[in-house]
């Protein structure tokens, strides 16, 4: 088992470019999310994925986007990149049984740059 | 809304010390607690969680954490702190469809 795998590791864009980061995990997990993360302000969710099919905002949606066409694959796109979007970006995933909470596995991050 | 708080942003221990890193959420409900820890340049691994039932739990690497709704607190606890410990702490709150509210981290220096 990869778990959960995240591509670049790393990425410098120009404001206005736009990226997709990757996110799959092989784990055959329900929910999917990303997270951002900044200093003193810990992760907050940017979008969430119940299923294939669904997807929802979570607190931090503006400037992403996200689509969820298969269980494994949960990529986040950046239509014009500013910034204030210079973060980490973490993908996430778990089981997703609607009665209580499961344990979140986490990738090993994307650093992005914004000049 | 759901809400953690981490009051100490750095906290530094001896070797051998123990610790505790304090967390104190906002939640109306009976609150589904975490904590994880992110080594550097890592993701985040689930240490422990608290749902229900014994407000002690223990979780991986010796770390413990109490629940005290009383005092809307779940700290942190390790009897003897090792240097492989230093990394960065976050306590986080269900919000609700496995949905986290994370805190914004405790980073952790163990010095010798």
């Amino acid at each position: 088992n990869a778990g959960v795998t995240q591509t670049p590791k790393f990425q410098v864009l120009k404001t206005g470019q736009s990226m997709t980061l990757q996110c799959a995990q092989d784990m055959n997990h329900e929910y999917m999310s990303w997270y951002r993360q900044d200093p003193g302000m810990g992760l907050r969710l940017i979008h969430y994925s119940v299923g294939a099919g669904i997807t929802d905002q979570g607190e931090v949606p503006n400037g992403y986007n996200v689509s969820r066409s298969t269980t494994e694959d949960f990529p986040l796109r950046l239509l014009s990149a500013a910034p204030s979007q210079t973060s980490v970006y973490f993908c996430a995933s778990s089981y997703s049984t609607g009665v209580s909470y499961n344990e979140q596995f986490f990738g090993p991050g994307t650093r992005l740059t914004v000049l | 809304a759901q809400s953690v708080t981490q009051p100490d942003i750095h906290i530094t221990v001896s070797e051998g010390a123990s610790l505790e890193l304090r967390c104190n959420y906002s939640y109306g409900a009976t609150p589904y607690l975490f904590w994880y820890v992110q080594s550097p340049g890592q993701g985040l691994q689930l240490l422990l969680k608290y749902f229900s039932g014994d407000t002690l739990v223990q979780g991986i690497k010796g770390f413990e954490a109490e629940f005290k709704r009383s005092q809307s607190s779940f700290n942190l606890r390790k009897p003897s702190v090792h240097w492989s410990d230093a990394a960065e702490y976050f306590c986080a709150v269900g919000a609700g469809g496995n949905k986290l509210v994370f805190g914004a981290g405790t980073i952790l220096r163990v010095k010798s």
